[in-house]
């Protein structure tokens, strides 16, 4: 089955910018979205194939995707950012959702 | 605006059933992909099984094939997820979601219900 590797965590100051990576074979060739999920409470789309926001989501929130990574991008982060990130793709070949281990993100 | 509302879960013994509802309101339900995802404790997302608009395809992940089925009742707005022979791995929470712009991601989530498997 196809595998999304995201780094367990990331940790940046207030007002930085920070870039959270998901690997995968070949992924460019995928459409990647990205979820946030704040302590307790069900997942938020932040970005759909691989850098287009949903309605409601701040444009401090983008991605990209090339090669073999794809990245979500949060610039000028505050506390309210703080929460577990969730990359995802569809696996066309095997019929299946798949999503990255996730990442937390602490704002120091 | 769009509220999904998750019910059903609770604790269950090891081989025991279950099944879990999600009721729909704010959107035109019928008209796209219902999809359940499940959270087990401290751990990431899982996508678990999803249903087509009429009902005339179904998705499952692998470990779940013969054990779990999901349903629909366009009528009542409402998705169902039927767990049969539960094991302690099914234990988390388990998200109803719908994909209202394309079936590859998910752009609503209810808040969940927690379905425990253990003795």
């Amino acid at each position: 089955s196809y595998v999304l590797t995201q780094p367990p965590s990331v940790s940046v100051p207030p007002g930085a910018t920070a870039r959270i990576t998901c690997g995968g074979n070949n992924i460019e060739s995928k459409s990647v979205h990205w979820y946030q999920q704040r302590p307790g409470q069900a997942p938020v789309l932040v970005v759909h194939d691989d850098s287009d926001r949903p309605s409601g989501i701040p444009d401090r929130f983008s991605g990209a995707n090339s090669r073999n990574t794809a990245t979500l991008t949060i610039s000028k982060v505050d506390a309210g950012d703080e929460a577990d990130y969730y990359c995802q793709v569809w696996d066309g070949d095997r019929i299946d959702w798949v999503f990255g281990g996730g990442t937390k993100l602490t704002v120091l | 605006e769009v509220q999904l509302v998750e019910s059903g879960g609770t604790l269950v013994q090891p081989g025991g059933s279950l099944r879990l509802s999600c009721t729909a309101s704010g959107l035109s339900f019928s008209s796209y992909w219902m999809t359940w995802v499940r959270q087990a404790p401290g751990k990431g997302l899982q996508w678990v099984a999803n249903i087509k608009q009429d009902g005339s395809d179904e998705n499952y992940l692998d470990s779940v094939k013969g054990r779990f089925i999901i349903s629909r009742d366009n009528a009542k707005k409402s998705v169902y997820l039927q767990m049969n022979s539960l094991r302690d791995d099914d234990t988390a929470v388990y998200y109803c979601a719908t994909s209202t712009v394309s079936m590859i991601f998910f752009d609503y989530w209810g808040q969940g219900t927690l379905v425990t498997v253990s003795s």
